[in-house]
């Protein structure tokens, strides 16, 4: 069985400010990594994905995850925050092999103050 | 190139009504997945079809049900609705149904009266 918990459903940051949104997931098997970005009354568009290799993975608009096994987190970071970031935010896991569900976090919505 | 497009964007049933959701996946993909995103949720996993034949079902009754068509586009049915079901229905495309390469449409829109 795999889940994914992510920490604070609601992240209020300053423009210009770091953003970190936590994510922390359990997983029997390898997993494949995922953060995807939400904005209003729309789809989910990736923002980047950890499959294997590099564990410090960079994505579109400047964000980056890194994957640390040993802490079993993936979480996602952007130095200065835009208020065009302000938008929900869902880590994902999913298996490495064989048939692939994803299991999707509650996410996390984030807010950018001018 | 055309994104996943799904149809209609909003559509508001009646409770015990049916409703039929549909999703035409990127050129060239021959993968559909079907999502549940109830407001303040993330999305659930209802099914997976690949080349025509379901290849995975998430955890929702048997009133949930779906097809995949020569051309790859799918339907979703939802039979007897419930006011449960209002949510966001999401469908993501992919070549061959590997999640880290799927693609997401924005949604058809849900109310359960």
């Amino acid at each position: 069985a795999q889940s994914v918990t992510q920490l604070g459903s609601h992240v209020s940051v300053s423009e210009g400010a770091l953003v970190l949104l936590r994510c922390n997931y359990s997983s029997s098997v390898p997993p494949y990594l995922f953060w995807y970005v939400q904005y209003p009354n729309q789809g989910l568009q990736l923002l980047l994905k950890y499959t294997t290799g590099a564990t410090l993975v960079k994505g579109i608009n400047g964000f980056e995850a890194e994957f640390k096994k040993s802490e079993t987190s993936f979480h996602l970071t952007k130095p200065s925050a835009h208020m065009s970031d302000a938008a929900e935010y869902f880590c994902a896991v999913s298996d490495s092999g064989g048939y692939q569900k994803v299991t999707f976090g509650i996410g996390t919505k984030l807010q950018v103050i001018p | 190139d055309a994104g996943v497009t799904q149809s209609p964007t909003h559509l508001i049933k009646t409770r015990g009504q049916q409703v039929t959701l549909r999703c035409s996946p990127i050129s060239g993909h021959k993968s559909v997945s079907w999502y549940q995103q109830v407001l303040g949720q993330g999305p659930q996993f209802i099914f997976q079809y690949y080349e025509k034949e379901e290849r995975g079902r998430g955890n929702f009754p048997d009133r949930f049900s779906a097809r995949q068509f020569p051309n790859y586009s799918s339907e979703l049915n939802v039979n007897a609705l419930l006011l449960g079901d209002s949510a966001l229905y999401l469908c993501a495309s992919s070549l061959r149904g590997q999640i880290r390469e799927q693609y997401f449409g924005p949604g058809t829109r849900l109310t359960v009266t």
